[in-house]
């Protein structure tokens, strides 16, 4: 099956930093999401993005289907930004396979 | 917006019990997914349905029944609880296939 894996497993930055996580995936896709997974294990959809760039405020985030791989990028990070971010990909029809997430840890 | 709601946020059941995790979507989505989430297994897809009364199997389905009576509802049984299946338990929408999906706020169950 498709394989998603995503770097890094951890980040601790400070309030108002900018980071960048990313998404390798084994094979093709028509459908990608980012997530980002809060306190209380919501999942929170973040971008649906099985190619080219989006941008939702402080976040944007760019899938290049053809070298298999996505970056989510996030500016002037704050706080509440803090939680795990998953990315994942349908596999056939139906199931999304998920990546192991990165732990973003932001600090006032 | 899209919404989806799930019965309980936290549940705490005894060994044998029967378990039903309820999960209802307010957007005429054609399907509906069960996935529960494990740390170092991550989110691992039990069942799920594209349409009223149909179902598939996902990767874990053994231990879980389902059923979708209504487009809206659909409920993920334990026919006999067991501590092996306290997990965090998420239901997911999405309109229609490969499309995007849309999660609830999860139920935490804890058998005893």
């Amino acid at each position: 099956g498709i394989q998603v894996e995503q770097s890094p497993p951890d980040l601790i930055l400070q309030e108002g930093a900018n980071s960048t996580l990313r998404c390798n995936f084994s094979d093709s896709v028509n459908n990608l999401q980012w997530f980002h997974q809060n306190p209380w294990g919501q999942l929170i959809n973040l971008f649906y993005i099985p190619s080219g760039t989006k941008q939702n405020g402080r976040l944007s985030a760019t899938t290049v289907a053809t070298e298999r791989y996505s970056l989510l990028y996030i500016s002037s990070s704050q706080t509440t930004d803090s939680g795990v971010y998953f990315c994942a990909l349908i596999q056939g029809a139906q199931k999304l396979v998920f990546g192991q997430g990165t732990r973003l840890t932001i600090n006032p | 917006d899209v919404k989806v709601t799930q019965s309980s946020r936290y549940l705490v059941k005894r060994t044998g019990e029967k378990v039903f995790l309820e999960c209802v979507q307010d957007m005429d989505h054609e399907n509906m997914f069960w996935y529960r989430q494990d740390p170092g297994l991550g989110l691992r897809l039990i069942y799920f349905s594209y349409d009223v009364k149909m179902k598939e199997k996902g990767d874990i389905p053994e231990g879980y029944s389902v059923s979708r009576e209504k487009k809206e509802r659909f409920s993920l049984i334990l026919e006999s609880a067991s501590t092996n299946q306290t997990s965090m338990y998420l239901c997911a929408s999405s309109p229609g296939l490969a499309s995007e999906q849309y999660f609830g706020p999860g139920t935490r169950l804890t058998v005893t």
